[in-house]
């Protein structure tokens, strides 16, 4: 069992809709983020978390420390939200950080 | 504007031979690390450095080697050890290892086999 994992691995919606990308963990975390990794490869800090609720334009992110479970939501999807989204731990153990697969999103005009 | 600048984008191999990814960082970061990303996986650690001239291996650091001379550069080298090199190559910075900050990325060299 892969200690980030993250649903669903695919994701298409049309234009406008709400949008919700879900992350868990199984090992002790210090923070939790959110990445953008754009279709040419590039990676962006979307979030930094470690508790409550963060929102940020259309994204909101929460985290639920007791459940180790985060949650992505876009609002208004557009079609340059289309990329894949990496939930990423800090873990507090052996203070490493620990990514998720990605939720690959594609939103359709 | 600061940022990670990697290069190449596209970088080709042949058998036996060894390639080197260039990473460079202008934010004056101290932790420097590479990662390699294949599909339907998490990224995986390959190499860190929390300061110049010091750096620990990854979780997958057989068949690569760096170096960090400079607190802006870390170079990675893909040996011919490397049985399986073909994979995107991402390198990022932050302030320091120690603390929970966010990771900076470069936009990844894609690494191909001939």
């Amino acid at each position: 069992k892969n200690e980030v994992e993250q649903s669903p691995q695919n994701l298409t919606a049309q234009e406008g809709e709400f949008i919700t990308i879900n992350c868990s963990y199984s090992v002790g975390i210090s923070a939790l983020h959110w990445l953008q990794q754009h279709p040419g490869g590039g990676i962006v800090s979307l979030f930094m978390l470690s508790s409550g609720k963060k929102k940020h334009g259309r994204l909101i992110a929460t985290i639920n420390i007791q459940e180790k479970h985060s949650s992505l939501h876009i609002t208004a999807s557009h079609p340059r939200d289309s990329a894949v989204y990496i939930c990423a731990v800090k873990e507090t153990s052996y203070d490493k950080v620990i990514f998720g697969p990605g939720t690959s999103l594609s939103v359709i005009p | 504007d600061g940022g990670i600048t990697q290069s190449p984008k596209y970088l080709f191999r042949k058998e036996g031979q060894n390639v080197t990814l260039s990473c460079e960082q202008n934010l004056n970061h101290d932790a420097m690390y590479w990662y390699r990303q294949d599909p339907g996986q998490g990224l995986r650690l390959i190499y860190y450095s929390q300061i110049v001239n010091d750096f620990q291996k990854g979780d997958i650091a057989e068949g690569y080697s760096v170096s960090r001379e400079k607190k802006e550069s870390f170079p990675l080298t893909v040996t011919s050890a490397q049985k399986n090199p073909t994979a995107f190559y991402l390198c990022a910075s932050s302030i320091s290892q120690g603390s929970p900050q966010p990771q900076h990325f470069g936009d990844g060299t894609r690494l191909s086999i001939l």
